[in-house]
């Protein structure tokens, strides 16, 4: 398995644009989850999901932010529309039950 | 909700020198899980610990989860450039929130 994998690797767009970010998590597993990594806040929970149902959004920042799993192989998270305060590192992470936590190479968006 | 915090939230040492960050739960947990993160990368998962008092050793690095399952330690010795990075504690749950961590720099 090629591990979990997330699109794009960089993103740059201005501000009041609509972001959509893509994970592809390792088959077999059944949890996912979206953090924002910055400086100020660390790795912050955004959204879990469970066999592709959203269990737990509390850490979704604002009305503006809204993440997908049609499917057991994709979710995306959407940022419409987009803030310079939105820039971070997102990560997307797939486990099995409640062991290791798998990491994607991330997403660095950059909202000018 | 759950807060796993870490301290200190930065370190620097001298090379060889040991290293030592601490989590601590607002809540029991069930396990414990650590990743490190090297400058640029993703988290990448170190270790779970799930017993009360459970220590385990990996090379130069020895995990600690505590008698009350609220808190644990990752303890390097004699630290080498290749530990820089940030280490995370991870309390495997409902939500899988990870710690604040600890940024550590290791000085030639």
């Amino acid at each position: 398995d090629a591990g979990v994998i997330q699109s794009p690797r960089h993103e740059v767009t201005e501000m009041g644009q609509e972001v959509t970010l893509r994970c592809k998590p390792i088959s077999g597993h059944n949890s996912l989850f979206w953090y924002r990594q910055t400086m100020m806040r660390g790795l912050e929970l955004l959204i879990y999901f469970n066999n592709n149902v959203p269990i737990d959004d509390s850490g979704m920042p604002e009305d503006r932010f809204s993440a997908k799993m049609p499917n057991a192989s994709f979710s995306t998270l959407k940022i419409q529309p987009s803030e310079p305060r939105d820039s971070a590192v997102y990560f997307c992470a797939s486990t099995l039950g409640y062991t290791e936590a798998f990491f994607g190479q991330g997403t660095r968006l950059t909202v000018v | 909700g759950q807060q796993v915090m870490q301290i200190p939230q930065y370190q620097h040492v001298q090379e060889g020198e040991d290293f030592t960050t601490y989590c601590n739960s607002s809540t029991t947990l069930s396990n414990i899980q650590w990743y490190k993160q090297r400058p640029g990368g993703h988290p990448v998962f170190l270790i779970q610990l799930v017993k009360s008092g459970e220590v385990k050793k990996q090379k130069r690095l020895t995990f600690q989860f505590g008698e009350a399952k609220k808190n644990s330690s990752l303890h390097i010795t004699a630290t080498q450039t290749t530990d820089v990075g940030t280490y995370f504690c991870a309390g495997p749950g409902n939500q899988f929130y990870f710690g604040t961590g600890t940024s550590l720099t290791v000085i030639p």
